[in-house]
């Protein structure tokens, strides 16, 4: 079964620096997709960034932007310049092109409180 | 285009009884996936749905289930309500391939008494 795994429960930052923010995951398939998603207090998930394992470019959107390691099993965000709503629980997310067991199921990370200090 | 809906936003209710969750996808999207969020738990993947038809399930017991409409709207009950079931149910649209992003909903508080 495919596990992600967030080693980091909680992350601070001083706003206009830059924090990484750490995931690993564990398959057996080589077509699959990364994402990281992201929870405000309003509890609404919000796609930050989206990454497909046959691309070796690591993916980014505006101040973020990801270190995909394929041979690590390890998908890292990192936020630069960071604002004060960048606040929330981020969430890494994993799911593979296999079909059957995989359609529409997403499997989650514990996910990352972070903290952004004026 | 609107994003995905779910009704209501928060539900009480008390152990024994049964809860009707509702989640209208982006339009045009033709799969909608339903997960449970607790702190103890975390995201727990309930059931997906694409044409009406459920593709793909967790590993939940039988009394959560679901339905699709043909507009593509969904639905979740949970039935003989616990208190572990106490959670913020989440929905998620997608076009409906295997792979394609999903984007959720605000989501639906349930607490059991």
């Amino acid at each position: 079964a495919q596990t992600v795994t967030q080693s980091q429960p909680e992350m601070s930052v001083q706003e206009a620096e830059t924090v990484t923010l750490s995931c690993t995951y564990d398959t057996s398939e080589s077509d699959y997709y990364l994402f990281w998603y992201k929870q405000p207090p309003s509890r609404q998930m919000i796609l930050v960034i989206r990454q497909e394992a046959y691309k070796q470019q690591n993916a980014t959107e505006n101040r973020f932007s990801v270190n995909f390691q394929k041979a690590a099993k390890s998908f890292s965000l990192k936020i630069s310049d960071s604002q004060l709503g960048d606040a929330a629980m981020y969430f890494c997310a994993y799911t593979s092109n296999a079909g059957g067991t995989s359609y529409g199921k997403l499997t989650f990370g514990q996910g990352t409180i972070l903290t952004v200090h004026p | 285009k609107a994003g995905v809906t779910q009704t209501p936003r928060y539900l009480i209710k008390t152990r024994g009884q049964q809860v009707t969750l509702s989640c209208s996808p982006i339009s045009g999207h033709r799969s909608v996936s339903w997960y449970q969020q607790t702190p103890g738990q975390g995201l727990q993947f309930l059931f997906e749905y694409f044409s009406e038809t459920q593709r793909n399930k967790g590993n939940f017991p039988g009394r959560f289930s679901g339905r699709q409409f043909s507009n593509s709207r969904s639905e979740m009950n949970v039935s003989t309500l616990e208190l572990g079931d106490s959670a913020l149910y989440l929905c998620a649209s997608s076009p409906g391939l295997a792979y394609e992003t999903q984007y959720f909903g605000p989501g639906t508080r349930l607490l059991v008494l």
